[in-house]
């Protein structure tokens, strides 16, 4: 079964470190989403790609977030620096129209 | 601005009990609606996506049902069983690609 692979899947640091989060979409597919989840905000979209073009990324906070698709075969998310509130878990999922195929996540918390 | 509510946000049931799980979005302008659920320390799993000129769709033990007109959609779970126990999340596809996610319900099915 393909799969979306994250990594890592778990990550604490204290904040103003960098943090990075990688995602290997299922080959084929054209589009990649990233998501955060938390407790009070629920799943909310960040940024997406097709075709390795970044199409939207006003979900983020752009001073200090930022994503990238070097391949077609890795995502990247960047947060620099890192704060406290970005402690969230973050989702990485890809797709050819629906439905979206979501890795695992990255359980992120800054201290 | 479309908002995806869903109720109620935790359920317990008894094993074998029928329940509904409901979900209403505020903007009958979708294209479709999706269920998924996402299992502790996972990412989400889609279970039944419905177009919006549909009214249903069905897989095994689930039935989702939408009314866009009243921006409702129920998704029904017959016989429940304990390996049902998970937080099922409805989704509303917007545009070609933004999906908005609803809040949650948190099922726990006692054996």
């Amino acid at each position: 079964d393909a799969r979306v692979t994250q990594t890592p899947r778990h990550k604490v640091t204290e904040m103003g470190q960098e943090v990075t989060m990688r995602c290997q979409p299922i080959l084929g597919h054209n589009t990649v989403f990233w998501y955060r989840q938390t407790m009070m905000q629920g799943l909310e979209l960040l940024a997406y790609f097709r075709n390795r073009a970044p199409l939207d990324d006003s979900g983020m906070p752009k001073d200090r977030f930022s994503a990238e698709m070097p391949d077609a075969t890795l995502a990247t998310l960047k947060i620099q620096p890192s704060e406290p509130r970005d402690s969230a878990v973050y989702f990485c999922a890809s797709g050819s129209g629906q439905p979206q195929h979501f890795g695992d996540g990255t359980r992120l918390s800054i201290l | 601005k479309q908002e995806v509510t869903q109720i109620p946000a935790a359920l317990s049931v008894p094993e074998g009990e029928n329940l509904v799980l409901n979900c209403s979005f505020t903007d009958s302008a979708i294209y479709n609606l999706q269920w998924f659920r996402q299992d502790p320390g996972k990412g989400l799993t889609s279970l039944l996506l419905i177009q919006s000129s549909q009214r249903e769709q069905t897989s095994g033990r689930l039935n989702a049902s939408l009314d866009k007109s009243s921006g409702r959609s129920t998704l029904y779970i017959a016989a429940s069983q304990p390996g049902d126990s998970a937080t099922y999340l409805c989704a509303v596809k917007t545009s070609y690609d933004k999906v908005i996610f609803g809040p949650g319900t948190s099922l726990s099915v006692i054996p």
